[in-house]
């Protein structure tokens, strides 16, 4: 059984549109987490949610936008995509905060 | 300016002997300090973690250090394997934001046979 799971794995979509990921837990975590990892590797924050309420929200374009139906689920959706949001997007879930996260297994966006 | 710091892009162990891995930081006072290991085209997997008010941590053949004067944990593998040829992130957590973790950009590791 996946921990963490995300999908989709690969997403290559053009510039413009509008693409949505999505991220389930089934450990009863409370908190959920998007990343995002760059070309060079550097793991950064973008959303975190506790049970159902945003919690952190950095310095992210309003382009992004998570949503969490319920505390099992997360998903991230982005509207009009740039060539600089290629990256890895990586969920992840704690039950204690500052306590070891569970990741997904990414997701690797291309826009071209 | 606020920075974490892991050593050198690579590192290259024979097979059997001990990897050492550098986290460095400033301006930073974190509660706690993770360990995790990523393997390609993966999500990074969880090890270990280190409060501030402990000097040493270990876990099989890993060992985490902590010293919150130097700001700076070592990382440990004894008799290290092929196997344990991956990228390994550390990661930084406070007490005044509770859910936030600040990740370093890893050390890429690579025990030879």
């Amino acid at each position: 059984d996946t921990a963490v799971s995300q999908t989709p794995k690969y997403l290559v979509t053009q510039m413009g549109n509008d693409k949505s990921i999505k991220c389930e837990q089934n450990l009863g975590h409370d908190t959920m987490y998007w990343y995002k990892q760059d070309s060079k590797k550097f793991l950064k924050i973008m959303f975190s949610y506790n049970n159902k309420e945003l919690i952190i929200n950095e310095t992210v374009p309003n382009r992004f936008s998570p949503k969490s139906p319920d505390k099992a689920h997360l998903n991230l959706h982005i509207n009009s995509l740039e060539l600089g949001d290629s990256a890895v997007y990586f969920c992840a879930s704690s039950q204690v905060p500052r306590e070891g996260y569970t990741f997904g297994s990414g997701t690797r966006l291309t826009v071209v | 300016s606020q920075k974490i710091e892991q050593n050198s892009e690579a590192l290259n162990i024979q097979e059997g002997k001990t990897a050492t891995l550098t986290c460095n930081y400033t301006n930073y006072s974190p509660a706690y300090l993770q360990w995790y290991r990523q393997d390609p085209g993966r999500g990074p997997v969880f090890l270990l973690l280190i409060r501030e008010n402990e000097k040493e941590k270990r876990k099989e053949r890993l060992k985490v250090t902590f010293d919150t004067t130097l700001k700076q944990s070592l990382f440990h593998i004894t008799a290290s394997q092929p196997a344990d040829s991956a990228t390994y992130l550390c990661a930084l957590a406070f007490y005044s934001s509770a859910s936030k973790i600040i990740f370093g950009s890893g050390t890429r590791l690579s025990i030879r046979p």
